[in-house]
């Protein structure tokens, strides 16, 4: 089945300091999905990412989806103390198939 | 933020009792699915429905059931509770032809 692994699983980081988590996916993906789980909540969708070689942004972060639609990164500049938390990616391969999660990437952030 | 429900929040309940996890969703969405999460770990998927009537075994195998009388409506059931269904449970949804998940604030199930 298809497989989506997720690294780092953790990152230690000064505040201020940049940020970056990668996927990669066994199979090609029809799309890609980023969502932000606080601390104590539940994950929170950030974006999705649909064209080979998309970069979207959102303020401070950053997203990309490789040429080949097999992996993806999230990279987060200057980080703060909000930013703490577990970043997950969920690849899709379209259809009927019910996206895989990454086994997420927590992020710790030190004042 | 989406409109989607779970109750309990939180339930501490003894070995062997029977329980039921509510997850409600007001968007009318298809596609509905249960996680187990332990704290700071991945998420595991163990149901999920595509529809009314529709309810499918997700990867992780898990002594619950659920059902799908209604396109809102997603409860999952534990027949008989053991410690090792200790964890939070999540419920999402989404659209009929879209992957993005709305997740509801999840249960905490704690057994005794």
């Amino acid at each position: 089945g298809q497989q989506v692994m997720q690294i780092p699983q953790y990152q230690h980081v000064q505040e201020g300091e940049d940020f970056t988590t990668y996927c990669n996916s066994s199979t090609t993906l029809s799309n890609i999905q980023w969502y932000k789980q606080r601390p104590g909540g539940h994950p929170v969708f950030l974006i999705q990412l649909v064209k080979s070689g998309e970069v979207k942004k959102q303020k401070r972060l950053t997203f990309q989806f490789g040429e080949a639609k097999k992996n993806s990164s999230l990279h987060i500049t200057a980080t703060q103390t909000t930013d703490v938390g577990t970043y997950f990616c969920a690849g899709s391969r379209g259809g009927s198939y019910i996206p895989t999660f990454g086994r997420g990437t927590s992020l710790i952030v030190h004042p | 933020e989406a409109d989607i429900y779970q109750t309990p929040r939180y339930l501490v309940i003894g070995t062997g009792k029977k329980i039921t996890l509510e997850c409600s969703q007001t968007m009318g969405h298809d596609k509905m699915y249960w996680y187990q999460q332990d704290p700071g770990m991945e998420l595991h998927l163990i149901h999920y429905s595509y529809g009314v009537n529709s309810t499918e075994k997700g990867d992780l195998s898990s002594e619950s059931t659920v059902s799908r009388i209604r396109t809102e409506h997603f409860p999952l059931t534990l027949e008989s509770a053991r410690p090792s269904h200790t964890s939070q449970y999540l419920c999402a949804s989404s659209e009929p032809n879209g992957d993005t998940q709305y997740f509801g604030p999840g249960t905490r199930l704690t057994v005794l």
